[in-house]
C-alpha cells in the first residue's frame, strides 16, 4: 500500500492566519491526491481533488498544490469555520489510503 | 440528489460478527464503486476496500483478509459489508464513499454507522 505521511498533526492558528499543511506519499502518485475536511460527528468532505482543483462549492481561500510524492494544502485566511480535521488521500491505485490527519484549532 | 444512507449503530460481543448496510439512491447504482473506510475514536481514517457494485467483485486490505465480506444487492442498489471475529480494536465509525473510477476522490459518503464491541 502507498503510504502518506501529513504534518504537522496538530495546528494552532489564529483567525485570518495563512496555515499550511504538507502531505507526503511513499511513491509517487503524479497528481492523484484530494484534501478533505471533518468535523466532530460528520463525514469527510472532498475540498481539492487532482493536488490543485478546487471542488465546487468550496472558498477560494483553500488551495492545493504539488504532485509526485510531496503535497500541500494552504488556506489564505482562517475562518472560524475552518477549525477541523483535514486529511490527505491518494488515489492513484484502488486502495485509497489517508494520511493520519491534522487538527487544526485555535 | 444523490445519498448513501447508512444503517444504524450496533453493539456486538467480542467474537460476534457485524453486518452494516449502506443504501444507494439519487444515481445509477452500478456506475459508482463503493468503498468502506472506518475511522477509531480519535483516530483517522482508514481504507478498508472496495466493491464493483456492476461486477460483484471485491478487494480489501490485507489487514482484513478473512474478516470482510462486501456484497451488494443491486436490485435495491444496497451495499452490505460484514466484518466477522470482532475484537475491541474493530470500535470504530463505518463510512460507505462512492467514486467513479480509480482516478476520482470520494465525492459522496455516508453517514457512519457506530460499531461499538464491548463485553
Amino acid at each position: 500500500d502507498i503510504q502518506m505521511t501529513q504534518s504537522p498533526s496538530t495546528l494552532s492558528a489564529s483567525i485570518g492566519d495563512r496555515v499550511t499543511i504538507t502531505c507526503r506519499a511513499s511513491q509517487s502518485i503524479s497528481n492523484w491526491l484530494a484534501w478533505y475536511q471533518q468535523k466532530p460527528g460528520k463525514a469527510p468532505k472532498l475540498l481539492i481533488y487532482e493536488a490543485s482543483s478546487l471542488e465546487s462549492g468550496v472558498p477560494s481561500r483553500f488551495s492545493g498544490s504539488g504532485s509526485g510524492t510531496e503535497f500541500t494544502l494552504s488556506i489564505s485566511s482562517l475562518q472560524p469555520d475552518d477549525f477541523a480535521t483535514y486529511y490527505c488521500q491518494q488515489y492513484s491505485v484502488y486502495s485509497k489510503t489517508f494520511g493520519q490527519g491534522t487538527k487544526v484549532e485555535i | 440528489q444523490v445519498q448513501l444512507v447508512q444503517s444504524g449503530a450496533e453493539v456486538k460481543k467480542p467474537g460476534a460478527s457485524v453486518k452494516i448496510s449502506c443504501k444507494a439512491s439519487g444515481y445509477t447504482f452500478t456506475s459508482y464503486y463503493i468503498h468502506w473506510v472506518r475511522q477509531a475514536p480519535g483516530q483517522g481514517l482508514e481504507w478498508m476496500g472496495i466493491i464493483n457494485p456492476s461486477l460483484g467483485s471485491t478487494t480489501h486490505a490485507q489487514r482484513f483478509q478473512g474478516r470482510v465480506t462486501v456484497t451488494r444487492d443491486t436490485s435495491t442498489s444496497t451495499v452490505y459489508m460484514e466484518l466477522s471475529s470482532l475484537r475491541s480494536e474493530d470500535t470504530a465509525v463505518y463510512y460507505c464513499a462512492r467514486d467513479l473510477r480509480v482516478t476520482t476522490p470520494f465525492d459522496y459518503w455516508g453517514q457512519g454507522t457506530l460499531v461499538t464491541v464491548s463485553t
